[in-house]
Parts: structure tokens; sequence; C-alpha cells
């Protein structure tokens, strides 16, 4: 059963910055089987990226995934007051599927 | 536009059982692979069981047994049945619509089930 862990937990930053965020999985996931959602509150999870790269209908482009393997990330090119939410990386490669435990995105 | 539409949650004793359901429209429902995710604060999101369009489904071992994920394609509905509900079973649930792969490109709104004496 693959664990995915995020970083960092909270990450604080300002309007117009670059937002970084990890997925590292505790094994290969399979095809680059890997999605990233969003999440706001009271709200259900949104579909941002699958197949680790690839957005969702949708989604702005200043979104965007990366990675293979163990190691994927969400990056965020310029960050507006929407975007400070929760975030969680979710892996359906090798059943059962699972999540990360989220990033939260945080206005510093 | 794609909706899922959930309920049918509530508040349940230890031990009970309870269905729910999730009414889907905007899409060709019997085309689709569905499934339930819930999320609760102290585990995050759970995969909780999923159906394909061909029928067969799919649980985790931690929910085999327990629940059983159905779907009736004449009313475009999908149904979880979950029995010897306990506290740890309190979340909110989600009903969720695979893309091409199985990864969740649509959710419901969510449906709180509460497992409580």
């Amino acid at each position: 059963e693959i664990v995915l862990t995020q970083s960092p937990g909270t990450l604080s930053l300002s309007p117009g910055e670059r937002a970084t965020l990890s997925c590292r999985a505790s094994q290969s996931v399979r095809n680059s089987f890997l999605a990233w959602y969003q999440q706001k509150p009271g709200q259900a999870p949104r579909l941002l990226i699958y197949g680790a790269s690839s957005r969702a209908t949708g989604i702005p482009d200043r979104f965007s995934g990366s990675g293979s393997g163990t190691d994927f990330t969400l990056t965020i090119s310029r960050l507006e007051p929407e975007d400070f939410a929760l975030y969680y990386c979710h892996q359906y490669g090798s059943p059962p599927h699972a999540f990360g435990q989220g990033t939260k995105l945080e206005i510093k | 536009e794609v909706q899922l539409l959930e309920s049918g949650g509530g508040l349940v004793q230890p031990g009970g059982s309870l269905r729910f359901s999730c009414e889907a429209s905007g899409f060709t429902f019997n085309t689709y692979a569905l499934g339930w995710v819930r999320q609760t604060p102290a585990k995050g999101l759970e995969w909780v069981s999923a159906i394909g369009a061909d029928g067969n489904t799919h649980y985790p071992d931690s929910m085999r047994g327990r629940v059983t994920i159905s779907r009736d394609n004449s009313k475009n509905i999908l149904y979880l049945q979950m029995n010897s509900l306990r506290a740890e079973d309190t979340a909110v649930y989600y009903c969720t619509r695979e893309g091409p792969s199985p990864f969740f490109d649509y959710w419901g709104q969510g449906i709180l089930v509460t497992v409580s004496s």
C-alpha cells in the first residue's frame, strides 16, 4: 500500500509569489498516476492535475504539475488570492487509492 | 454540467446501518465509473469504494465486508450501504466520478454521516 507524504504542512506566501508543493510516495507510482486537488473551506475537493502533469478542464495555466516515480510537485506560478486553500495529492496507479495529508497554502 | 447530489446521511447509532444515494446528471451515467471518498479531520481523505461502468466493485481492505456500492443505471443513482457503523465512520462522504483513469474528476458537495449514541 502506497503512502503519500506532502510537504510542507503549511506554506505561507503572498499573492504574486510562486508556490511549490511536494508529494512523496513510499513506492513508485505506476504510470505517474498522480493527481492534485484543491479544497476550500466548506467545499468538495476540485481536480487540478491528473497524470502528474495534465491540467484538468478549466484550470488556469498558472497551475502545473511535474514529477515521476516517487517525487511529484505542484507549482503555482503566480499566486492569486483565490489560490489560498488546501491541496491534496492522490495516487491512483496501485490499489488502494491513497491521498496525502494535505498542504495548507495560507496568505503571509 | 456534471452534477452529483448526495442524500441520505445523518445520525446513526453505533452498530447501525445506513444507505445513502448520489443522484447524477449532466453526463452519460452508465459509461462512467463512480465511487465514494470520505473525509475526516483525523484521517483526511480516504477512499471508500468504487464501481465500474461494467458493475465491477472495488473496496479497500479496511472497508471490505462492511460496505456495498451499487448503481442503478436506469435512475442515474449511485448507492452506498454501510453496516456495523462505528464512531470512526463519522465523516463527510463524497460521491465521485472517475475520469478516463481512476482519478476523481467530479465530486458531489458531500454528506455528513455521524455515528453516535
